[in-house]
């Protein structure tokens, strides 16, 4: 079974408007991390926002905010104000605390390519 | 200290021929990871190094690969007898121990072509 599983190929928004980005996560371990990145055509992976599974509230980081329902095990990324320099692709990853030897390696799911349309 | 940086940034070679690729991590992080990225995929684990010793490998990681980091401060990735399937975007990332869920920071990666 996928770990991260990202629905969105693509995606669309128009300039200053708001756009959510899907992300729904699978695993056993109690205590995960969840973090999305963003991925511009320069290849760099830009880390935007992190969320802990015991955190009580959802995390936010300026116009990235992330909408964590943990029963459901989606961890959705909002951007509030498209701009457009948000166009790239966008990675959500997991890491389990407890994945073999410790190594906190990353799963990440196969990415959603946001558009920002002027 | 800017970042994690990668060299060389492209990279083609012909069938068969061995290549290296170095990563340069922040300074003061003691993590460090490899990962490769198809066209179209997310990017996937290969290894990771804390310090100089390396810790977990992927099965992704075969035979012709290897990575090393001595002294725990740069490290390089080898892949000897490439193969047109070993055609991608090899990333290296960092991040400080300590905190088991810290960021990790991405080089801007070298994309190897193999023909």
């Amino acid at each position: 079974a996928q770990k991260i599983t990202q629905t969105q190929p693509g995606m669309f928004v128009q300039e200053k408007e708001a756009v959510t980005l899907d992300c729904t996560y699978d695993t056993s371990d109690p205590s995960y991390g969840l973090f999305w990145y963003k991925q511009p055509s320069s290849g760099e992976m830009i880390f935007l926002i992190y969320q802990g599974s015991y955190d009580q509230q959802n995390a936010t980081e300026g116009r990235y905010s992330l909408n964590f329902q943990k029963a459901r095990k989606s961890a959705n990324l909002v951007i509030s104000a498209s701009q457009l320099g948000d166009s790239a692709m966008y990675f959500c990853a997991m890491r389990e605390a407890y994945s073999g030897a410790g190594s906190y390696q990353l799963t990440f799911g196969k990415g959603t390519k946001l558009s920002v349309i002027p | 200290d800017t970042g994690v940086s990668q060299d060389p940034r492209h990279k083609i070679t012909k069938r068969g021929q061995n290549v290296t690729f170095r990563c340069d991590p922040i300074s003061e992080h003691n993590r460090l990871y490899w990962y490769r990225q198809t066209l179209g995929q997310g990017p996937e684990f290969l290894t990771y190094f804390q310090n100089e010793a390396q810790l977990e490998k992927s099965r992704l990681l075969s035979d012709r690969f290897s990575a090393e980091r001595p002294k725990g401060s740069f490290s390089t990735l080898e892949i000897q007898r490439t193969e047109q399937g070993d055609s991608a975007m090899y990333l290296c990332a960092s991040s400080l121990g300590g905190a088991p869920m810290s960021e990790a920071f991405f080089g801007q990666g070298t994309r190897l072509t193999v023909v």
